[in-house]
């Protein structure tokens, strides 16, 4: 079955320094979203992509998507303590199946 | 917009004991998922409902495990006999009919088995 990977699973930073996190899929998606959980909390929508080689922006969060549409990245630039929790992506194939694929996410801790 | 409302958001019970988690989806919301989130497997798609139908169960771990979603605005998921080996958190989260629709979740179950 589809699969989703992500990378890395830990990042820790200083406040202020940049972020990435990576998604790869072992198959083509439809589209992939992106999600974020707080400790403690539950996983929150971020961000749909659709497009090959899409490019969104939120503040300073980047989001792209490959052109094949087999992977996907999230660069968040100046991190603040506020970004702390767990970044998912899920991705979708295409067809009848509306099942969405998480990946096991990256924890993001950010020191101050 | 109340969202996603699960009960209860802990459950604590010992080993060979029912479990019934429930969840009320947003009004209107066309679908409704369940997943289970642990530290080693991450979050894994149980079950998907689309108009009150189980469209995809093949993420049910076994058959100790079983869904129902009996009118638009209720789901339950029940586990029977319960093991140590279910302890985690339980998602519901549900979406619009619009196939790129995000996931809304509600706050989770955590069950503890014991």
């Amino acid at each position: 079955g589809q699969q989703v990977m992500q990378i890395p699973q830990y990042q820790h930073v200083q406040e202020g320094e940049d972020f990435t996190t990576y998604c790869n899929s072992s198959t083509t998606l439809s589209n992939i979203q992106w999600y974020k959980q707080r400790p403690g909390g539950h996983p929150v929508f971020l961000i749909q992509l659709v497009k090959s080689g899409e490019v969104k922006k939120q503040k300073r969060l980047t989001f792209q998507f490959g052109e094949a549409k087999k992977n996907s990245s999230l660069h968040i630039t100046a991190t603040q303590t506020t970004d702390v929790g767990t970044y998912f992506c899920a991705g979708r194939n295409g067809g009848s199946n509306y099942k969405l694929t998480f990946g096991k996410g990256t924890l993001l801790t950010v020191n101050p | 917009d109340a969202g996603v409302i699960q009960s209860p958001r802990h459950e604590v019970t010992e080993m060979g004991q029912e479990v019934t988690l429930r969840c009320k989806p947003i009004s209107g919301h066309d679908y409704l998922f369940w997943y289970r989130q642990t530290m080693m497997r991450g979050l894994e798609l149980l079950i998907y409902f689309n108009n009150n139908v189980p469209i995809d169960d093949s993420g049910m771990p076994e058959d100790r495990f079983s869904a129902k979603m009996p009118n638009a605005s209720f789901s339950t998921l029940k586990i029977q006999p319960s093991e140590p080996r279910d302890s985690a958190v339980y998602f519901c989260a549900s979406s619009e009919q619009r196939r790129n629709s995000p996931l809304h979740f509600g706050n989770g179950t955590r069950l503890t088995v014991t």
